[in-house]
């Protein structure tokens, strides 16, 4: 059963900081992985998708990379703003569609 | 496109009422996917629909929740009777296709609470 684990839970940085999210998954036979935002009480906004074959995939500040042999991924959000802030979310496609981590919630300090 | 739509957006009831969440995904859609939220928990696939067919609820926790997919443009997720450990939000997603790029959409959500 695929397991995902994203660490930290929770993390505080002041403004203009680059800082990397982590994610962990247990079975590496996935379709590919997808990052997450969500803002508190609002649904989820899709900000990159990687797929099995690819190695990483960038997005403005946003840069995602995958490992899948090692069952890792890293979400790197460069010169973080205040409206960065919220929850952000891992999840791998595999046999079983979309297997969610519990999120970290990033608090970017202005 | 207006996105995945889903109603209520809210939702407050007495344990033992029947619920029912609608969404409808973004027209072309093939996959349909209804999840649960809560703090304990995260986000958890109850089942999804491919072609309007249900293919995978094992997520489903017990047999008081059931779903349908009577066409394209239309889903519902029923609670009969509800709990109070019901109470979560509920969101509705939709995909093109399955495998390699299979990015999904979701909608804003059904914040549940069942007193």
């Amino acid at each position: 059963k695929q397991e995902v684990t994203q660490i930290p839970a929770a993390l505080s940085v002041p403004e203009g900081e680059n800082l990397v999210l982590n994610c962990s998954f247990t079975d590496s036979a996935i379709y590919n992985l997808q990052w997450f935002r969500q803002d508190p009480g609002k649904g989820l906004t899709s900000l990159l998708l990687i797929q099995s074959s690819q190695r990483e995939q960038t997005s403005g500040r946003l840069n995602a990379s995958l490992d899948k042999s090692s069952g890792r991924s890293t979400l790197y959000i460069a010169a973080s703003q205040p409206g960065d802030s919220a929850t952000y979310l891992c999840a791998v496609d595999g046999n079983t569609p979309l297997v969610f981590g519990k999120g970290t919630r990033l608090s970017v300090i202005a | 496109d207006a996105g995945v739509i889903q109603s209520p957006r809210h939702e407050v009831t007495e344990m033992g009422q029947e619920v029912t969440l609608r969404c409808k995904p973004i027209s072309g859609h093939d996959y349909l996917f209804w999840y649960r939220q809560t703090m304990m928990r995260g986000l958890e696939l109850l089942i999804y629909f491919n072609n309007n067919v249900p293919i995978d609820d094992s997520g489903m926790p017990e047999d008081r929740f059931s779903a349908k997919m009577p066409n394209a443009s239309f889903s519902t997720l029923k609670i009969q009777p509800s709990e109070p450990r019901d109470s979560a939000v509920y969101f509705c997603a939709s995909s093109l296709t399955s495998g390699g790029y299979n990015e999904q959409f979701f909608g804003p959500g059904t914040r549940l609470t069942v007193l």
